[in-house]
This record gives structure tokens, C-alpha cells and sequence, in this order.
């Protein structure tokens, strides 16, 4: 049984550009989450996608958003990079019912040079 | 003043002792409490789940939750060198996004 899987591992980007990170959830989940982990941090939460959308959003600005599609997968996209965007993304799903028991998949570390 | 505050470390303990690890919040409206346990380059890995106060145990795992203080504890006995990690507290209102404490790195030393 697979687990929480994020695409891609590491990435490099530069300012200003955009960005698209992938998730598909665990066999048998709904529900996607997204949180920023920043170096010696606990993670932060971005939002939260059930049935394609998006039901909570944290302390994040428009510049990031994000989809889910039919089959329970995610991705989420950072416009205008900064700086300070620079962290460890982590994707997280969940059950219906269920929905603090969180599953994380091993996150994008993005780097924004 | 963050809502969760966690003690970050690091903490170093031998071969088999007892570890305690504490986290303190300011929202009262937290009802679900977790630790996480996260290894390096990894993501968290839930560990442990508890709903509002009492005690949870779990194998070498007990979880301690005080709401009438806004306090919640992890012990781990005989701890391992497969222990060492950072261990996260989290918790909930229910409303979906969890609130993280920082983690408390901990190192348990052969």
C-alpha cells in the first residue's frame, strides 16, 4: 500500500518564477493537505482540498494555490517566488471523519535562490 | 506568543532512559492532540492521537494530556538510538488544519 507520494524531491528556482508541486495521497484518503516546513520550524498549514476544493486556507497569501483533481491527487503552485519561500513542502491526506489523523508524504525541499 | 509553544532542544539522554517531552498551548478550544516523530529529510509520522484529556499508551509510547493546564506530554521508556529524532506535538480544533509546535530534537545517545 502506497503511501503519501510527492513529486519532485528537491527543486531549485530563482525569483520571481513559479512553481507546481505534485501529491497523491494515501490509498483509501480524500483529502489533501499542504504545509511549509521552514528549517528548525514546525510545519504551517497552507490549505485544505476535499471533493476538488478547497475547504480551509491558513495564513498564506493568494500566491499560493492549489487544485485537486478527480482521482484525490493535488498539486500546489507558488507564484512570484521570494525568498522566504524557501522550505520543505509537505503534502498530508486524510479520511473523511478522520481528518486529524494526518499522513505525510516526505515533502519538496524548494529552494529560491 | 505562539499558540503552541515546544521546547526545541536538543535533548540528549542515554541508551534506555526515560524521556519526557512537554508542549504548552493557549487556545482552549483545542480538543485533538498528536505527536508526530520526524527523522531527517523526512516527513512527520504520527504517532500518537488523543481527544480531549486522559492518557494514552501506546507500546514504549504514553501520551499525557492536561487541559485544565494546557499541557500535554510524550514519554518514551527505554529509549532507543532509533529514537532520536524531532518529535512534534500538534493539536486541533477539529475545524481540519493542525497547529504545530516546533519540534524537540532528541538524541539518544548508544
Amino acid at each position: 500500500d502506497a503511501g503519501v507520494t510527492q513529486s519532485p524531491t528537491h527543486l531549485i528556482k530563482t525569483r520571481g518564477q513559479q512553481v507546481t508541486l505534485r501529491c497523491s495521497p494515501k490509498s483509501g484518503h480524500d483529502t489533501v493537505s499542504w504545509y511549509q516546513q521552514a528549517l528548525g520550524q514546525g510545519p504551517q498549514f497552507i490549505f485544505q482540498y476535499y471533493e476538488e476544493e478547497e475547504r480551509q486556507r491558513g495564513n498564506f497569501p493568494d500566491r499560493f494555490s492549489g487544485h485537486q483533481f478527480p482521482n484525490y491527487s493535488s498539486e500546489l503552485n507558488v507564484n512570484a517566488l521570494l525568498l522566504g519561500d524557501s522550505a520543505l513542502y509537505l503534502c498530508a491526506s486524510s479520511s473523511t471523519g478522520d481528518n486529524e489523523k494526518l499522513f505525510f508524504g516526505s515533502g519538496t525541499q524548494l529552494s529560491v535562490l | 506568543q505562539k499558540e503552541v509553544e515546544q521546547d526545541p532542544g536538543p535533548l540528549s539522554v542515554p541508551e534506555g532512559a526515560i524521556v519526557s517531552l512537554n508542549c504548552t498551548y493557549s487556545n482552549s478550544a483545542f480538543q485533538y492532540f498528536m505527536w508526530y516523530r520526524q527523522y531527517s529529510r523526512k516527513g512527520p509520522e504520527l504517532l500518537m492521537y488523543t481527544y480531549s484529556s486522559g492518557n494514552k499508551e501506546d507500546g514504549r509510547f504514553t501520551a499525557q494530556v492536561d487541559k485544565s493546564s494546557k499541557y500535554i506530554s510524550l514519554f518514551i521508556r527505554d529509549s532507543q538510538p532509533s529514537d532520536s529524532a524531532t518529535y512534534l506535538c500538534a493539536m486541533s480544533t477539529g475545524r481540519r488544519a493542525l497547529t504545530f509546535g516546533s519540534g524537540t530534537r532528541l538524541q539518544v545517545q548508544p
